[in-house]
């Protein structure tokens, strides 16, 4: 089974920073598609980006960009000039197939 | 389409009840699946369907749950005699076949408090 790793439970940054987030996974395939999803509190979880494993440019959407290190099997998340509605949980997924598997998340906190 | 729905948004039961939850998924997403996520930690998966058909369980779904997709259109989830340890966040989500390099769409979830 896959495991995916987010080592930081809690991240804090300061408005208009940067702010980066961990996430190391565990697999043997070579073909695999990986996630951040945002979940803000009491609200859906919504899709920050994504990353296929044989694509070796690394996703930009707007602010979010990612590292991804295959070798390393890493795959952090970099948010600039962070904003206040910025503030939630972020989770790691990835998958091969159909099912996704989760990271326990990261929780931003977004400072004024 | 409004993406996914999920019906109730909260639920409160008294230990022993059995409650459903409903989920719509996007019209044209033939895959629906189903996860459970307690506080402070990921989803963890459950249950899948592929149209109609349930093509896996996960080993966290006891005799207790039982989920259907009987028209391959909407789903639900069932867990009879619901104990505490049943409290959590039940997310429902969507994909199409064909499309997991898109990852799923996910609906706001069902929060069940068992009392």
């Amino acid at each position: 089974a896959q495991t995916v790793t987010q080592s930081q439970p809690e991240m804090s940054v300061q408005e208009a920073e940067t702010v980066t987030l961990s996430c190391t996974y565990d697999t043997s395939e070579s073909d695999y598609y990986l996630f951040w999803y945002k979940q803000p509190p009491s609200r859906q979880m919504i899709l920050v980006i994504r990353q296929e494993a044989y694509k070796q440019q690394n996703a930009t959407e707007n602010r979010f960009s990612v590292n991804f290190q295959k070798a390393a099997k890493s795959f952090s998340l970099k948010i600039s000039d962070s904003q206040l509605g910025d503030a939630a949980m972020y989770f790691c997924a990835y998958t091969n197939d159909y099912k996704l598997s989760f990271g326990a998340g990261t929780t931003v906190t977004v400072r004024a | 389409d409004t993406g996914v729905s999920q019906d109730p948004r909260h639920k409160i039961t008294k230990r022993g009840q059995n409650v459903t939850f409903r989920c719509d998924p996007i019209s044209e997403h033939n895959r629906l699946y189903w996860y459970r996520q307690t506080l402070g930690q990921g989803p963890e998966f459950l249950t899948y369907f592929q149209n109609e058909a349930q093509l896996e369980k996960s080993r966290l779904l006891s005799d207790r749950f039982s989920a259907e997709r009987p028209k391959g259109s909407f789903s639900t989830l069932e867990i009879q005699r619901t104990e505490q340890g049943d409290s959590a966040m039940y997310l429902c989500a969507s994909s199409a076949l064909g499309q997991k390099r898109y990852g799923y769409t996910f609906g706001s979830g069902t929060r069940l408090t068992v009392v």
